[in-house]
């Protein structure tokens, strides 16, 4: 069983196109996560969402609306999309409580814009 | 702004050989956390060190957190091919609801050569 799943694994669409990436995890982990990882591999975390609700949100373009409609999913919608955003998505799902609980990845959204 | 740098950026070597990969920071973090990442898949967790001064020995792999919690160091003794990856630091900060930050270092990409 795939802990975290992520789809599409491959995004190619075109400057001003919208389009979604969505998450699963079957941990039943309260906090699922957004980084983006650009093509230097330098990961940067996008969004938090701990039980459906949005708790970190970095400085990212108004353009990116992630959405929990429960515990289990964490999607993320791109509006208008631009070359800028070519890049790899990670979703990641964390137990909350401790210190010490693992972060699992999600295997990626390599996401091509053209 | 916490900021992790990894050094060194890139890494050939020799398998058999052994080398230190180091991740530096002014910031004060609860937890340090080494993933190694593969081409196509997301980073996988190899340790989380907590305790300043924590080391964690995981095979040939040794995790070091130092004193301060602001730095760390992952050791490989006798590198084998099967070494060969991107390896991250990410250190960890509290955030609400029982919640937690991670902020991901630059990266150490590490080429073992038969």
């Amino acid at each position: 069983d795939t802990a975290v799943s992520q789809t599409p694994k491959y995004l190619v669409t075109q400057m001003g196109n919208d389009k979604s990436i969505k998450c699963e995890q079957n941990l039943g982990h309260d906090t699922m996560y957004w980084y983006k990882q650009d093509s230097k591999k330098f990961l940067k975390i996008m969004f938090s969402y701990n039980n459906k609700e949005l708790i970190i949100n970095e400085t990212v373009p108004n353009r990116f609306s992630p959405k929990s409609p429960d515990k289990a999913h964490l999607n993320l919608h791109i509006n208008s999309l631009e070359l800028g955003d070519s890049a790899v998505y990670f979703c990641a799902s964390r137990g909350s409580g401790g210190v010490v609980y693992e972060q699992y990845f999600g295997p990626g959204t390599r996401l091509t814009v053209t | 702004t916490q900021l992790l740098e990894q050094s060194p950026q890139f890494l050939s070597i020799q398998e058999g050989e052994n080398l230190t990969v180091y991740c530096n920071s002014s910031s004060v973090f609860s937890s340090l956390q080494w993933y190694r990442q593969e081409p196509g898949e997301g980073p996988v967790l190899l340790v989380t060190v907590v305790t300043g001064g924590e080391v964690k020995k995981l095979k040939r792999l040794t995790f070091q957190f130092g004193d301060a919690r602001k730095d760390s160091s992952l050791h490989i003794t006798a590198a084998q091919t099967g070494d060969t990856g991107l390896y991250l630091c990410a250190g960890a900060s509290p955030g609400t609801s029982g919640t937690y930050k991670y902020i991901f270092g630059t990266g150490t990409r590490l080429k073992v050569l038969a």
